[in-house]
């Protein structure tokens, strides 16, 4: 099935440093979506794009739509232990279907 | 807040055996997904309903099969469970197809 290709698949990053993931696509996307999943948990929602182009934060998280609609980028400032998780996108497309990246494991060495 | 709430949490199968997972959302969300989660493979729409009185497969739904019981309520079912069905199975819900999801806690099902 169709998958987005999410880059880096993992990273190990000392406190402090600032992360920065991306999601590419051969499809156009209308919406683009962060997610974080921790140990037991389900992916909880971050950060929602609407519009190519548009920047969005939520704390220190800033998230970019790609101007071509293809692809998507996550940062994360001053990283912090809690950021240990996994990172999923998604897009959606103009059918509503959703297409998940397979995750940037992300570690944090304090 | 509870958001969507999945049950079991934890469930081991046999081979054969059958199955419903439960899922269940406070929000009021017209549309309601099951995803099953592999390592490697990132989360898989197995089927969704749109909204209450609709279901339409996904892209992984063979030997599955899911109920919109109300507007709260959207179970699946194994009714032949496979090894190959050892996955975690996540719910989610959302306003609409083009909002975004909120998803349960999941259900870790093993299948001897």
């Amino acid at each position: 099935g169709q998958q987005l290709n999410q880059s880096p698949q993992s990273m190990f990053i000392q406190e402090g440093e600032d992360v920065s993931m991306n999601c590419t696509s051969s499809s156009i996307f209308n919406t683009w979506l962060w997610y974080k999943q921790e140990p037991g948990e389900g992916p909880v929602l971050l950060i929602a794009l609407y519009k190519a182009g548009e920047l969005t934060s939520n704390g220190r998280l800033t998230a970019q739509f790609g101007i071509t609609r293809k692809d998507s980028f996550l940062n994360i400032s001053a990283s912090i232990p809690s950021d240990v998780g996994i990172y999923f996108c998604a897009g959606v497309s103009g059918t509503y279907k959703y297409i998940f990246g397979t995750g940037t494991r992300l570690k944090v060495l304090a | 807040n509870a958001g969507v709430t999945q049950t079991p949490k934890f469930q081991v199968l046999k081979t054969g055996q059958s199955m419903t997972l439960q899922c269940a959302q406070d929000m009021n969300h017209n549309s309601m997904y099951w995803y099953r989660q592999d390592p490697g493979m990132g989360l898989r729409l197995i089927y969704y309903s749109a909204s209450e009185g609709t279901t339409d497969k996904g892209e992984v739904p063979n030997g599955y099969n899911v109920s919109r019981l109300n507007k709260r309520e959207f179970s699946l079912r194994l009714e032949s469970a496979a090894p190959s069905q050892t996955s975690v199975y996540f719910c989610a819900s959302g306003h609409e197809p083009w909002q975004p999801q909120h998803f349960g806690d999941g259900t870790r099902l093993s299948i001897l």
